[in-house]
């Protein structure tokens, strides 16, 4: 299994809504990656997760928290959130290894915040 | 704080062109990997050069890395409508301070029309 799978496909929320987002990888990978992208641009790291504990926090606003249960699942909570919010979240996870680790990505949610 | 400058930011040509997409930067990375992406789906890995001067084919994909590992070009020889999409480089950070950060490009628009 060479994926990385993210439901849901979309999700459309209001700003007073609790969400989740949940990513899943069986390729023994230990890390685990959220990234937030706008249309037309490049991802932006939010968060990493080395071996289920997290490594990487980019100044990201509390009302998104990030969980990793185990080492093949990535959860973003999602809490009041706001309109500029709205873009394509991205999981990707990595073996970890020196020198060459590659990221795989998933396809992705879409977010909308109403 | 490294940075990857990706160029040119669009690109629109005819079926048959070929074309050739640049990342440069003043900083040296362990490998560079190139992504494709389709609109609301995640980006798809291409290839990782990770050796200076090191070419890789992808059929009509030819991937360079530059002998210092500061740059790298992707050239499409005679583009198709399915090459359409966002590519992305992403380089990793040589010096190991910055372990599962990807340093991405501002990633380029290819619109190839029939």
């Amino acid at each position: 299994d060479t994926e990385v799978t993210q439901t849901p496909k979309h999700l459309v929320m209001g700003m007073t809504n609790k969400k989740s987002l949940k990513c899943e990888q069986h390729m023994g990978h230990r890390a685990m990656y959220w990234y937030k992208q706008k249309a037309k641009k490049p991802p932006e790291l939010m968060f990493v997760y080395s071996y289920e504990k997290l490594s990487i926090n980019e100044s990201v606003p509390s009302r998104f928290s990030p969980e990793c249960p185990n080492s093949s699942l990535l959860n973003l909570h999602l809490h009041a959130l706001q309109p500029e919010d709205s873009a394509l979240y991205l999981c990707a996870s990595s073996p970890l290894s020196l020198g060459v680790d590659e990221q795989f990505f998933g396809p992705g949610t879409r977010l909308t915040v109403l | 704080t490294q940075l990857l400058e990706q160029s040119p930011q669009f690109l629109s040509i005819q079926e048959g062109e070929n074309l050739t997409v640049y990342c440069n930067s003043s900083s040296v990375f362990s490998s560079l990997q190139w992504y494709r992406q389709e609109p609301g789906e995640g980006p798809v890995l291409l290839v990782t050069v990770v050796t200076g001067g090191e070419v890789k084919k992808l059929k009509r994909l030819t991937f360079q890395f530059g002998d210092a590992r500061k740059d790298s070009s992707l050239h499409i020889t005679a583009a198709q409508p399915g090459d359409t999409g966002l590519y992305l480089c992403a380089g990793e950070d040589a010096g190991g301070t910055s372990y599962g950060k990807l340093t991405f490009g501002q990633g380029t628009i290819l619109t190839v029309h029939p």
